[in-house]
This record gives structure tokens, sequence and C-alpha cells, in this order.
């Protein structure tokens, strides 16, 4: 079964510090990974994905996400947080060998992502 | 290029009524997808339509409903509506093959 697991509900990072929002996830084919960004009553922001290739990808507002196939994890990074980063982030899987579900995204539970001054 | 629209953005309805949400995607999108996303189960999945065909179900009860139409644009209903049903509906749009999804701004149901 699919699935995609965000370990942590709430994150607490210090402005300018680096901060990690970690995604686990479960596909019984390849995974295609993403993370997206929901500020208050918005949708969801696309952030980056990680189709194949290099296992850090980089994505919008200095965001990069680490790829790590043996623990099956793809964690949300960033060098120095900002106190407008704080937000709702998720994480999510498509299993693109599925033909008939090869558009269905699967999403985490979400974190949320404090950064204070 | 515009992105994906849904209206209306926030609607107020009773108990029992009905409500239909609409989501025009982005130029080009066939895919549209529509989510409910609640404090309490964060966001699930209600079902995905391309080319006017529903692909993909969630575990939502009969009274809600989609269709997609000719130029992709799609809409949703929600029938006899309950209070549980009050959350914010999020439509996404991608490619064929996409591989991401964009959403929409939402829309805020609140049910009295």
């Amino acid at each position: 079964a699919q699935s995609v697991a965000q370990p942590e509900d709430q994150v607490n990072v210090a402005e300018g510090n680096p901060l990690t929002v970690k995604c686990t996830y479960s596909v019984s084919g390849n995974p295609y990974l993403f993370w997206y960004v929901q500020y208050p009553n918005r949708g969801l922001q696309f952030l980056l994905k990680y189709i194949t290739g290099d296992n850090l990808v980089k994505g919008s507002y200095g965001f990069e996400a680490e790829f790590n196939k043996s623990q099956t994890s793809f964690h949300l990074k960033k060098p120095s947080a900002l106190v407008s980063d704080s937000a709702l982030y998720f994480c999510a899987v498509r299993d693109m060998l599925v033909l008939y579900n090869f558009n269905k995204f699967y999403f985490g539970s979400g974190t949320k992502l404090n950064v204070k001054p | 290029k515009a992105g994906v629209t849904q209206t209306p953005r926030y609607l107020i309805k009773t108990r029992g009524q009905q409500v239909t949400l609409s989501c025009s995607p982005i130029s080009g999108h066939r895919s549209v997808s529509w989510y409910q996303q609640t404090p309490g189960q964060g966001l699930q999945f209600l079902f995905e339509y391309f080319s006017e065909t529903q692909r993909n179900k969630g575990n939502f009860p009969g009274r809600f409903s989609g269709r997609q139409f000719s130029n992709s644009r799609s809409e949703m209903n929600v029938s006899t509506l309950e209070l549980g049903d009050s959350a914010l509906y999020l439509c996404a749009s991608s490619f064929l093959q996409g591989p991401e999804q964009y959403f929409g701004p939402g829309t805020r149901l609140t049910v009295t």
C-alpha cells in the first residue's frame, strides 16, 4: 500500500538556524516525491520534486530535499530559516508504476513549521 | 499562465442543503483532483477526473460527487450537507503525466 508519514506534527526552529522537516514513504514501485507548503487560508504551493537523478533536489525559496532510497525518506531542508517560512508543510508521493492510479497522490498529515525570531 | 481558480472562495450553508463548487484548471491541464482538508483529518483525496471520466475515488459517501466538462473545468457537489462537511475543499490540476499537481486557493465551506 502507498503511504506517506510525517512523524512530527510541529517543528520549532530559531531564525537563521537550519531546519529539517521529515518525511518517509512507502510505495510498491518507483516513487515520485513532492513537497508542498500551505500558508493560512491558502491552497498548497508546490516547492520541489524528486523524479530521478541527484538525491539532493533544490526547490523554491531556498528549500532543498534529500532523497534516501534505502531509508525511504525525503526530508525537506533549508540551511537558514526565515520567520516567513512559518507554514504547514506537506510531503506527497506518486507511484508511477501503478498505471491505473498513476495520477493519484498520497499526502502526509502535514508538519507545522514555526520559525521564531 | 493563470493558476488554478476555484469559485466561490467562501460558502455558508445549512444542514440538509446541497452545494456545488467549481474548479478551473491551468490551461492545458486535463487532470483535476479534489481534496477535503480539515484540521483533524488532514488532506483527504475525494476524486480525480481526466477527460470527463472519474479515474480515482477516495473513501467518501455517495453524497459527494463530481464531474468534468470537455474544457477540463470540474465541479463537485455535496448533497444533504452535514456539519462534518465543513472544510476547505481544494482542487488541483496536472498534465496527464504530471508529475506535480498545482492547487487552487480552495473553497472554505461552513455548514451550520
